[in-house]
Formats: C-alpha cells, sequence, structure tokens
C-alpha cells in the first residue's frame, strides 16, 4: 500500500492563480482530511470529508473548495492564491477509530 | 476554535535523558492523541487515548489521559537521538480535529 500520497510536493503561485492540491489514498479510509500548517504552528483544519459525495469545513476553510466524488480522491482547490495561503498543506485519512489518522508527505506552497 | 497549549515548547536534552512534556485545553477531550513529526514530513500517531486516566505505553513512549479530561501527558525514556522532531497532542471534538502547538524535542548525543 501506498498510504496517502499527495502531488506536487512543491508549488509557487503568484497572487490570483488558482491550482488544485491532489490527495489519494488506497486504504479505503471512509475519513479524509486537510490541514494547513504555518511555520513554527501546529495544525489546523481546513475540510474534512466523512464519505463520498459528504465534505464538511473545518476550523479555517475560507479561501478553499473541496469535493469528494471517490472514496480515494479528495482534491483541494485554492481559486484565488493570496499571500496568506502560504503553508504546508497535509493530507490525512483515517478508518474508525476516526482518530487515528494516517498522513501525507505534505505539499509546500508558496504564494507570491 | 479549541486551543490546544503544549508545554514546553522547546527541549534540549542530553542522549539517556528521559523527557515529560505536556498538554492543555480549555475544554473536555473524550480523546486525547501524541504525534510525531519529523522535519519536512507529515505527522504519525504515536498513542491513542480513549478514556480518562488510561495510561497506554507504546515502547519507550508512555501518555496518559488526564482526570480532568483536559489535559494529557507525554513521558519519553531513555531518550536516543531519532526522538528527536516536533510531538504534537491532538483530540477530536465531533468531527472536527485539533492539534496542540507542538514540543520540539533536541536529544545532544
Amino acid at each position: 500500500n501506498a498510504g496517502v500520497t499527495q502531488t506536487p510536493k512543491f508549488r509557487i503561485l503568484k497572487i490570483g492563480q488558482s491550482m488544485t492540491l491532489q490527495c489519494t489514498q488506497d486504504m479505503n479510509h471512509n475519513y479524509m482530511y486537510w490541514y494547513r500548517q504555518d511555520p513554527g504552528m501546529g495544525l489546523k483544519l481546513i475540510y474534512y470529508s466523512v464519505g463520498a459525495g459528504i465534505t464538511d469545513k473545518g476550523e479555517v476553510p475560507n479561501g478553499y473548495n473541496v469535493s469528494r466524488s471517490t472514496t480515494e480522491d479528495f482534491p483541494l482547490r485554492l481559486e484565488l492564491a493570496a499571500p496568506s495561503q502560504t503553508s504546508v498543506y497535509f493530507c490525512a485519512s483515517s478508518y474508525p477509530p476516526i482518530y487515528e489518522q494516517y498522513f501525507g508527505p505534505g505539499t509546500r506552497l508558496t504564494v507570491t | 476554535g479549541q486551543q490546544l497549549n503544549q508545554s514546553p515548547q522547546s527541549m534540549f536534552i542530553q542522549e539517556g535523558e528521559d523527557v515529560s512534556m505536556n498538554c492543555t485545553s480549555s475544554s473536555i477531550f473524550n480523546t486525547w492523541l501524541w504525534y510525531k513529526q519529523d522535519p519536512g514530513e507529515g505527522p504519525v500517531l504515536l498513542i491513542a487515548l480513549y478514556k480518562a486516566g488510561e495510561l497506554t505505553s507504546n515502547g519507550r513512549l508512555t501518555a496518559q489521559f488526564g482526570i480532568t479530561r483536559k489535559d494529557s501527558f507525554l513521558n519519553i525514556s531513555a531518550s536516543i537521538p531519532s526522538d528527536v522532531g516536533i510531538y504534537f497532542c491532538a483530540g477530536p471534538t465531533g468531527n472536527q480535529f485539533y492539534f496542540g502547538t507542538g514540543t520540539s524535542l533536541t536529544v545532544i548525543p
């Protein structure tokens, strides 16, 4: 099993550009999550999904969108990139017990 | 949102020493988890605690779920260089998930 994979690993965006961060898991987990981690800080939940077709906002959803059309994939969309979205983005998945999350390697995004 | 405060913020210890860190919340949690994050990687789950007062070990790591449900503790015994990293506590409220501010551990050989 590859676990949780994320692409790209690094990306530089100009202000106002859009992009999609990809996340795929091959563990058949129902739950998937997107977090952002700012330098020297803990992780903050952006969006989560409890199954295909179901998504909900986390603590910091503004400026992001998600979709969950399959169990495996949970892409995160940035529509109008802003410097405040410079961060490292982590995708995670879990299966009951739902709290034991497996994380991907992260995507380091810089918006200039 | 919830605030999970970890202390100390950073620790510098000699190899072989024991380490203690804690995590406190202003709200009650029914589950506490401890993660370790190596530089440039995603967090890895170390220990999960599901019951107040619970004491759980994973090798040299021991974690406790505080009786008040507002705190948790992680101890590492006989530290080794590969223990270096950032340790996070985390807890869920419903399907929301909150991470602590982290404790950075440096082990000096």
